[in-house]
């Protein structure tokens, strides 16, 4: 069946420096999103990717989908301790069912 | 508005007992998904209702676990007897599945439930 991959599983950042994470699909996405869990907390959508090659910014937030359809990055430029969490990739293959990546959890050293 | 609301917050039970989690979906959303997060294998799909049909159980571990959605407002997790390794977080969530992409899924806040 359909996986997803996401690496790195921990990321410890000094606040200010840069932090990114990555995703991978087994099969070929028709869309990909990303969510964010706070301590103790419900994961939050972020945002969603459908097109091949799609960059989307939030503020400090860049999301990449590949041309492939297959992969997918976030970056946070600066970092701040409010960016504290652990952060999911889901894709949706062919059907409605959004699989999970096992998420990166981001701490941040102010 | 009100969220996705899921009760109970937190159970603890014996092995052997019966559990029955609740969740009451976003107002006018049609499709319902429930989840289980541990530290080892991270969020899983269980089972999703499309207007009030299951229409994916594949996720459900075993025949302990049942879930149902009587009417499009109300949908029920039970575990029956439960196990220690049955302790999770269980999330439910909905959307306003309209075909094609799925978009955004809605979380409660989650039913921690804890096994002895």
């Amino acid at each position: 069946g359909q996986q997803v991959m996401q690496i790195p599983q921990y990321q410890h950042v000094q606040e200010g420096e840069d932090f990114t994470t990555y995703c991978n699909s087994s099969t070929t996405l028709s869309n990909i999103q990303w969510y964010k869990q706070r301590p103790g907390g419900h994961p939050v959508f972020l945002i969603q990717l459908v097109k091949s090659g799609e960059v989307k910014k939030q503020k400090r937030l860049t999301f990449q989908f590949g041309e492939a359809k297959k992969n997918s990055s976030l970056h946070i430029t600066a970092t701040q301790t409010t960016d504290v969490g652990t952060y999911f990739c889901a894709g949706q293959g062919g059907s409605e069912k959004l699989v999970f990546g096992k998420g990166t959890k981001l701490t941040v050293n102010p | 508005d009100a969220g996705v609301i899921q009760s109970p917050r937190h159970e603890v039970t014996e092995m052997g007992q019966e559990v029955t989690l609740r969740c009451k979906p976003i107002s006018g959303h049609n499709s319902l998904f429930w989840y289980r997060q541990t530290m080892m294998r991270g969020l899983e799909l269980l089972i999703y209702f499309n207007n009030n049909v299951p229409i994916d159980d594949s996720g459900m571990p075993e025949d302990r676990f049942s879930a149902k959605m009587p009417n499009a407002s109300f949908s029920t997790l039970k575990i029956q007897p439960s196990e220690p390794r049955d302790s999770a977080v269980y999330f439910c969530a909905s959307n306003a599945y309209r075909g094609g992409n799925t978009g955004e899924l809605f979380f409660g806040e989650g039913s921690r439930l804890t096994v002895l």
